[in-house]
């Protein structure tokens, strides 16, 4: 399949350690923020969602932390494995606004 | 549950020409979203339906790009005519409830204009 986001920056893990990336969002006034996983070829994937009122949020191997202070929000990928290797997007909205997504990275998971 | 689904999922035109894109949504879902996704980029919101009425075209470039969802279920969107820099991946999304639910995506039609 075709590739998405080829300059793309790009994280290079050891399989079995564990992955966080990065997105600095850009309206302090965004109360919802979602992650995507995009593989190549496919639409964005939604891995998992934090609202405002939280600071941290846990699903299955992923945490996703947000700290309002500095607009910033990170993805916490734990043992990552091969099938983990996409691009990730951070996206954010205020409420009752479309979401804005960052400009992607790229997850390159190395055996 | 069936996911997003669009058609085709490659098109190449010539510049100048017209192109159609479909995309059907999640059963039930009442919103549906329309993104243009350069390479090496974000997706870029184009339309939002809420049923078949829009809800936000502000970054819809109106002059060549118009979409419609006429039964408040299918939706097309099209190009005409198409520049070359419209070459990019056309994702469709649906959601159960707007803005600020998670949208799910179709896979996109990949258009190259050359």
């Amino acid at each position: 399949g075709e590739s998405v986001g080829l300059h793309l920056p790009t994280l290079s893990v050891q399989e079995g350690d564990n992955s966080i990336i990065n997105c600095a969002y850009s309206n302090s006034a965004s109360d919802y923020f979602i992650w995507y996983k995009q593989e190549s070829g496919k639409g964005p994937q939604f891995i998992i969602d934090i609202r405002s009122n939280m600071d941290k949020r846990q699903g299955q191997r992923v945490t996703v932390l947000l700290n309002k202070t500095v607009k910033h929000l990170s993805l916490q990928i734990a043992a990552t494995q091969p099938g983990d290797s996409a691009v990730y997007f951070c996206a954010e909205t205020p409420y009752g606004q479309n979401f804005v997504f960052g400009p992607g990275t790229r997850l390159s998971v190395l055996p | 549950e069936a996911g997003v689904a669009q058609s085709p999922r490659y098109k190449i035109i010539e510049k100048r020409q017209s192109v159609a894109f479909w995309c059907n949504p999640i059963s039930g879902h009442a919103t549906l979203y329309w993104y243009q996704q350069i390479l090496g980029q974000g997706p870029k919101l184009l339309i939002q339906f809420q049923n078949n009425g829009v809800v936000d075209d502000s970054q819809l470039p109106k002059d060549r790009f118009s979409a419609e969802r006429l039964k408040g279920v299918d939706s097309t969107l099209k190009i005409q005519p198409a520049k070359l820099e419209d070459s990019a991946v056309y994702l469709c999304a649906s959601s159960a409830a707007g803005t600020n639910t998670e949208a799910f995506f179709g896979q996109g039609t990949r258009l190259t204009v050359v």
